[in-house]
Parts: C-alpha cells; sequence; structure tokens
C-alpha cells in the first residue's frame, strides 16, 4: 500500500534558525496536506497542494509539492518559539483517505 | 461548541473491557474517520465512513470495530481492550465537495490507558 516517509524525525533549532521537514511518497499522488500539531493539541489543517511543482507560503513557511508529485516541503524561515510543535505530511492517491508521515518535531530553543 | 467533538476524552480502563469512543460532529461532513497516535509512530487510520452506510477498514483494524450511527456520529469499540490499545485517539471529519474537499478537522483526541 501506499506510504509516507517523513524526516527528520525531530529537529532542535536555535530561535531565529530556518527549519525543513521532507515528505517522500511510494505512489504518485494527487494531492498532499500539511497539518501542525501543537503539544497536547490535536492536528490542525494548515495547506493543501495539488499541483506539480506547486509552491505556496504562508508568512513564514513555504510549501512545496514535486515536479513528480511524489514529495513535499515544508520550510520555516528564522523560527519562533510559536511554532513548536510536530509537522504532518499526508497525502492520496485519489479518492482515499490520506496517508500520513510519522512527522517532525519540532523544538525552538529561544 | 467545538465541530468535532469527541468523548470520553480521558479514559483508564483494565485490560479485557469493552470501550466505546464516540465522536459527533456538527460540520455537516459526509466523512469520518478514527486515527490512532501513538509515539513515533504517525497517525495510523483504524476505520474510515464516507457516508452512513459506508463502513472501511483502514491500516489497523483489528480489536476495533466501529458503528456509524448518524451522518454527524461514528463511535469506535475495543470489544476486549488490551494494553497495547493503549494511545491516543483522534476522530476527524471531511468532506468530499467544495473547495476544502478531504480537509481534516480534528477532534480533540480521547486518550485511552488499558491496564
Amino acid at each position: 500500500g501506499q506510504q509516507v516517509m517523513q524526516i527528520p524525525q525531530y529537529q532542535h533549532v536555535q530561535e531565529g534558525e530556518d527549519f525543513t521537514t521532507y515528505c517522500n511518497s511510494s505512489t504518485t499522488l494527487s494531492n498532499i496536506q500539511w497539518y501542525k500539531q501543537r503539544p497536547g493539541g490535536h492536528p490542525v489543517f494548515l495547506i493543501q497542494l495539488v499541483k506539480s511543482g506547486e509552491v505556496k507560503k504562508q508568512k513564514r513557511l513555504t510549501f512545496q509539492f514535486g515536479e513528480a508529485k511524489k514529495n513535499s516541503s515544508l520550510h520555516i524561515t528564522a523560527t519562533q518559539t510559536t511554532d513548536v510543535g510536530t509537522y504532518f505530511c499526508a497525502g492520496t492517491s485519489g479518492n482515499t483517505p490520506l496517508v500520513f508521515g510519522k512527522g517532525t518535531r519540532l523544538s525552538v530553543i529561544a | 461548541d467545538a465541530d468535532v467533538t469527541q468523548t470520553p476524552r480521558n479514559r483508564i480502563t483494565k485490560t479485557g473491557k469493552r470501550i466505546m469512543l464516540e465522536c459527533s460532529q456538527t460540520k455537516g461532513h459526509d466523512r469520518m474517520y478514527w486515527y490512532r497516535q501513538d509515539p513515533g509512530l504517525g497517525l495510523r487510520l483504524i476505520y474510515y465512513s464516507f457516508d452512513v452506510k459506508d463502513i472501511n477498514k483502514g491500516e489497523i483494524s483489528d480489536g476495533y470495530s466501529v458503528s456509524r450511527q448518524a451522518q454527524a456520529k461514528f463511535s469506535l469499540s475495543l470489544e476486549s481492550a488490551i494494553p497495547n490499545q493503549t494511545a491516543l485517539y483522534f476522530c476527524a471529519t471531511s468532506t468530499a465537495y467544495l473547495s476544502g474537499a478531504n480537509v481534516l478537522t480534528f477532534g480533540a483526541g480521547s486518550r485511552l490507558t488499558v491496564l
């Protein structure tokens, strides 16, 4: 079945440093979504990418979808303590439920 | 009030007991899901339902059953709980329509501990 791999599992950064998490799928995706889960909270939707090579920005967050629609990345510029949490990518190949990566837990040291 | 409500939020039970986790939603979404979260393993799909009469197994359905009582209600049952079912359980909803298609809205989670 479809698998979604996400790296790194953990990332510790100093406040102000950049952060990137990467996601790779074993199959071509129809779309990929990103979610953020704050400590003690539930996953919250951030963004959905649909088109090959698509790039979307939300303030300091930049999301990319690969040309082959099998990989994606989330980059945070100049991290802040409010960025702490676990970031999940999730993809689907059609009318099937999302398959989640294992997530990247981000810690920001002030 | 939350769009997706899960009850109970926390539950401690003993091995062999039957447990039901309930989920209700006010978003009017047609699709509902149960996910399980364990540290380092991400979110794994247990069961999902695309409509009231539709029930599908997910990646890790063994030891679980579900019931879709109405469009707004989706419950997860553990017939005979075992310790390795100790985890955080999330209910989620989505719609197949409009621009928000397949975007998941999660409940706050139900933390289950099986002793």
